[in-house]
Formats: C-alpha cells, sequence, structure tokens
C-alpha cells in the first residue's frame, strides 16, 4: 500500500491560514489524493481530493507539489470547528487505507 | 438527501456473543466499505462491497463477515466476540469504486464487549 507521512500535529490560531502537509514519495501515477477529517465523535468527513493539478473547493485548497511527491491542504482561515485529525490518503485500486493524521487544534 | 444511517449507534455486548450491524449508503450509492476504529489501531479497513459483491478484504479474522443486499444496504456481522472488539464501527458509501470516488461515512456504531 502507499504510504503517506504527516505531522502528528499542528496548532493555529483562528481565523489564521493553516498549511497542513502531507509526503507521499511513492505514489503511483494513478493515485489520486485525498484528504479527509474526522472531528471528534463523528465519522470522517471528505474534504477534497485531486490527482495533479491545484484544487479548490468551499472547504479548502489543495496545492500538489509538480512532482506529486507531496501535496498541502490549506485552510483559509481556520475556526474553532476545523479541529480535527486530518487524513492524507492515496487512492488508487485499493481501499482507503488511514494513517495516523494529523490533530489540528485550532486556539480562540 | 439523507446520508449514511448506521444501526445501532451503541451496542453493549459479552464476549462469546454475535452482533449484526447495519448500514443503509445514501440513494443511488453502490460501493459500501466497513471500517474498524480503535484507540490503538486507528481506522482499519475490513471489506468492501460492491453491487453484492465482495471486492475487497481487510486483514481481520474470519469472524468478521458481511454481506450486501440488492437495495445495497450492507450488513457485517462479528461472532464469538472477543474484548479486543470493542470498537467504533464505520461505514462509508460511493457513487462507484473508482479512485477519484468519494467515500462519505457514517456516524458509526459504538460496540463495547464486556
Amino acid at each position: 500500500d502507499a504510504k503517506t507521512t504527516q505531522p502528528n500535529s499542528m496548532e493555529s490560531n483562528e481565523e489564521e491560514p493553516v498549511h497542513l502537509p502531507c509526503n507521499h514519495s511513492t505514489i503511483s501515477g494513478t493515485d489520486y489524493i485525498h484528504w479527509y477529517r474526522q472531528l471528534p465523535s463523528q465519522g470522517p468527513e471528505y474534504v477534497i481530493h485531486g490527482l495533479t493539478s491545484n484544487v479548490n473547493n468551499r472547504m479548502a485548497s489543495l496545492a500538489i507539489a509538480e512532482d506529486r511527491k507531496s501535496s498541502t491542504l490549506i485552510l483559509h482561515r481556520a475556526t474553532l470547528r476545523d479541529a480535527a485529525v486530518y487524513y492524507c490518503i492515496l487512492v488508487g485500486n485499493t481501499p482507503l487505507v488511514f494513517g495516523k493524521g494529523t490533530r489540528l487544534s485550532v486556539i480562540a | 438527501k439523507a446520508g449514511v444511517t448506521q444501526t445501532p449507534r451503541y451496542l453493549i455486548k459479552t464476549r462469546g456473543q454475535q452482533v449484526t450491524l447495519s448500514c443503509s449508503p445514501i440513494s443511488g450509492h453502490r460501493s459500501v466499505s466497513w471500517y474498524q476504529q480503535t484507540p490503538g489501531q486507528g481506522l482499519q479497513f475490513l471489506f468492501e462491497y460492491f453491487s453484492e459483491t465482495q471486492r475487497n478484504k481487510g486483514n481481520f479474522p474470519g469472524r468478521f463477515s458481511g454481506r450486501q443486499f440488492s437495495n445495497s444496504r450492507s450488513e457485517m456481522n462479528v461472532s464469538t466476540l472477543e474484548l479486543g472488539d470493542s470498537a467504533l464501527y464505520l461505514c462509508a458509501s460511493s457513487f462507484r469504486q473508482g479512485a477519484s470516488d468519494t467515500q462519505y461515512f457514517g456516524p458509526g456504531t459504538r460496540l463495547t464487549v464486556l
């Protein structure tokens, strides 16, 4: 299974941008990069995904390195509701493989 | 559109018993996956069904089984429960099985084995 590496935890001040990094040096050409997050006491929630180009949606932006070996999830203005565990996952022909993710704390 | 629903939300069983958990996917979704989440092991894939056929299976003992019905609803069964089976069991549905497809997760069933 393709692996991703994320920092265990990060902290952000409310209303400031947050950049969550993910390394995936063994990514294959057909793997999509997906981000999910899990709020306390809830199931994981889809955030964004991409293949090669940067992607934007109402929740976040995804910046993908040119060699695709790393990516960054960008929350433009962190709110207290964004405090969660964020998972970066490579999705190919195999099921989702969740790592430990990054626990994001947001300080008011 | 209603989200993924899982029943029951909470369950307490004793060792040796069996349990059946149910998952109703989002209308129109044909793929259903099951995951186990524990504090020690994190989120682990159990199995995936598409059009009533098991397409992938995770590394779990045969005590864990599942099935999918023609209306895409899915059940998972755990027989001869062990203390270590205490976990949050999550179900996720997607329209297809493709790598670009989004999975939508339910709230989970919290199973406690005493």
